[in-house]
């Protein structure tokens, strides 16, 4: 149980297009999703923590209108990257919780974006 | 605000070895932490936390901690080490639940030797 995917697991796109990445919990409803960016040998940064049917909340430093995100149902997040450069390439990993499994961030396998 | 400190970001142990991931965090209250790893190009699977019952925790695959409020201290240990167990291990810290954002530390890589 407890199984998040994400998808796609790996895109490249040329620079200026958008990327839509997928985060689905599987099992379990997902009451919060959190959306990470890992960089090469680095650790996961939080960029942002949607909620279903509410606007995320995004960190500082992270520009809510080039990371779109939309958790539209209990089961699906979606983060769009807009109009991305090759310095958005990076590892995108989703997590989610849900009040009834005490609580835990279960992680998706992330998705890695090249920018061209 | 918490955060998380990994002392030594690479770690090399025989095979059979004890090992022994250090992290030390800072909180304003009491906190809720967790150890993860991550092997190549993929998510992170969680190998225990500590929510602030029974101060030694332990996890899958062998793997322990231990919280020791004193030293501010969640380091994880294995007494044996597997080939299997060479990946990237993360430390994170939450506070007002264990469900809330969690801050990383910067990571151990753990080698095993044969």
């Amino acid at each position: 149980g407890a199984v998040v995917s994400q998808h796609p697991s790996r895109v490249i796109c040329k620079s200026g297009t958008s990327v839509k990445i997928e985060c689905r919990s599987l099992d379990f409803q997902a009451t919060t999703m959190f959306w990470y960016r890992q960089f090469p040998k680095q650790s996961l940064m939080l960029m942002a923590t949607s909620n279903e049917g509410s606007k995320a909340t995004y960190e500082q430093g992270v520009e809510k209108d080039k990371f779109l995100i939309n958790h539209a149902s209990l089961t699906l997040s979606t983060l769009t990257v807009t109009s991305a450069h090759p310095e958005d390439s990076s590892f995108y990993i989703c997590s989610a919780i849900t009040r009834g499994r005490g609580d835990t961030q279960y992680f998706g396998p992330g998705t890695r974006l090249t920018v061209l | 605000a918490q955060s998380v400190t990994q002392l030594g970001s690479h770690v090399s142990v025989s095979e059979g070895a004890l090992v022994l991931l250090r992290c030390n965090y800072s909180s304003s209250v009491p906190p809720y932490l967790f150890w993860y790893v991550q092997y190549p190009n993929q998510g992170l699977q969680l190998l225990l936390k500590y929510t602030s019952a029974a101060t030694l925790v332990k996890g899958i695959n062998g793997f322990e901690a231990e919280f020791k409020k004193s030293e501010t201290s969640f380091h994880l240990t294995k007494p044996s080490a597997h080939m299997s167990d060479a990946a990237e291990y993360f430390c994170a810290v939450s506070i007002g639940t264990s469900g809330s954002r969690l801050t990383f530390g910067e990571g151990t890589q753990l080698t095993v030797n044969p």
